[in-house]
């Protein structure tokens, strides 16, 4: 059975740092790509950031580009997300999913609260 | 990047009812559009991928269809269970990018 779930998240300052994970089991961890997708407080879903199932590819919404960094450690079957500089509007339950037929995101952990306030 | 405009953005229906959703893309898409659901409180389901083929475990009185820009989903009987928000979701090119939502709501 697949399972995703995220940990990290927390209140975090304004400008401050923040790294999230996800820890999967059930599948192949290293043969599929993976994706964050985060959610605003009663607002829709918006895809974040995607890295390749090794790790060299990695793709980052406009929206943070620049201030987060996707990584992956195969060996431990776990997502990570760094997010640096972080503004109010980054507040959401991040979700991270994994992909499949490169675009479709098939299964999804149970999120994890970001809040950025001070 | 690629638009995706749902409608309507809110439904009220009856159990037993048919419930169809619309998904409009700002360019061609093919088939390469997703539907998911998501209750309140829970992670989004991935319900449709390839505009029609319905995900294991879903059931058959979901049902997806359109190609190009014009997509659709229907839920046929609707049960107590099918009242969440829907989500189209385009995956033919970078970025990947979801619809605004549709609230099924109890009539």
């Amino acid at each position: 059975e697949v399972q995703l779930l995220e940990s990290g998240g927390g209140l975090v300052q304004p400008g401050g740092s923040l790294r999230v994970s996800c820890a999967a089991s059930g599948f192949t961890f290293s043969s599929h790509s993976m994706t964050w997708v985060r959610q605003a407080p009663g607002k829709g879903l918006e895809w974040v950031s995607t890295i390749s199932g090794r790790g060299g590819s990695t793709y980052f919404a406009d929206s943070v580009k620049g201030r987060f960094t996707i990584s992956r450690d195969n060996s431990q079957n776990t997502l990570y997300l760094q997010m640096n500089s972080l503004r109010a509007e980054d507040t959401a339950i991040y979700y991270c999913a994994k992909n499949v037929m490169s675009w479709y995101f098939d299964y999804w952990g149970l999120g994890t609260l970001v809040t950025v306030s001070s | 990047d690629i638009q995706m405009t749902q409608s309507p953005s809110s439904v009220s229906a009856s159990v037993g009812d048919t419930v169809t959703i619309t998904c409009r893309a700002s360019q061609d898409i093919s088939s390469w559009l997703a539907w998911y659901q998501q209750k309140p409180g829970k992670a989004p389901k991935l319900l449709i991928f390839a505009t029609s083929s319905l995900q294991s475990g879903v059931p058959s009185r979901f049902s997806g269809g359109g190609s190009g820009t014009d997509f659709t989903l229907i839920i046929n009987s609707l049960q107590p269970e099918d009242f969440a928000t829907y989500y189209c979701q385009q995956a033919h090119s970078f970025p990947p990018r979801f619809g605004q939502g549709t609230k099924v709501e109890i009539k």
